[in-house]
């Protein structure tokens, strides 16, 4: 079936250091794909995402490119801050099934000022 | 963006005993919504979806009889716990959709001692 495999954390960067979490996924046909995150204490928020092959989703800083050849869809930023602190999940949803969401394991992210 | 509720955020039983969480949608109409678990350091699996009016539907594996939900309104569905046990502790969300975006609950932390 399909399924999401993204990198184990815990992550733990310095400030101002190049962030990616690795995420690759495995489905039939052309799923949309997700990155979740979730802050201290809050509910899992949209962060961006691409739903065709090729696009670049994209929101504060962060970038993920939707590569079909790799099926993968790395999480980037070129520049993290303490506040980007939170656990990020790698997401899809099926061509079949718009409303079922399958997430990868979450990788906890922590940023030292 | 849309807001779902979900209370409450953290809950210790005793084994034996129900436990009931819910999920309010507070500024959208929901006719579905989504009751996801996750155990530590893995996915969010996606439990049963919760349709307004009706019946639940059940992902293989899960017991609709010992997770119990009740959507009666637009705005809220619930997710009783019966008869719980040590194996059932674990984190509890649930999602909405709104304009084809999923919405997600802070979450439950539920610990049956």
């Amino acid at each position: 079936g399909d399924s999401v495999t993204q990198m184990e954390g815990p992550v733990t960067l310095s400030e101002e250091a190049f962030l990616t979490i690795n995420c690759t996924y495995t489905a039939t046909g052309y799923p949309s794909l997700f990155w979740y995150v979730q802050y201290p204490g809050e509910g899992l928020q949209l962060l961006l995402k691409a739903t065709k092959a090729d696009d670049k989703g994209s929101n504060k800083g962060f970038e993920a490119t939707y590569r079909k050849e790799t099926t993968s869809f790395h999480l980037e930023k070129g520049s993290v801050q303490v506040s980007d602190s939170a656990v990020y999940f790698c997401a899809l949803t099926p061509s079949s099934s718009a409303s079922k969401i399958i997430f990868g394991s979450g990788t906890r992210l922590s940023i030292r000022p | 963006g849309a807001v779902v509720s979900q209370h409450p955020s953290r809950v210790i039983c005793k084994s034996g005993t129900s436990v009931k969480i819910e999920c309010r949608s507070l500024d959208f109409q929901a006719t579905t919504m989504f009751w996801y678990r996750q155990f530590p350091k893995q996915s969010l699996m996606l439990m049963a979806t919760s349709n307004e009016g009706s019946k639940a539907t059940y992902e293989q594996g899960v017991e609709k009889d010992k997770f119990l939900i009740n959507h009666a309104s637009l705005t809220l569905s619930t997710l009783t716990v019966t008869s719980a046990h040590p194996e059932d502790s674990s984190f509890y969300i649930c999602s909405a959709t709104a304009n084809t975006e999923a919405f997600f609950g802070q979450g439950t932390r539920l610990t049956v001692v």
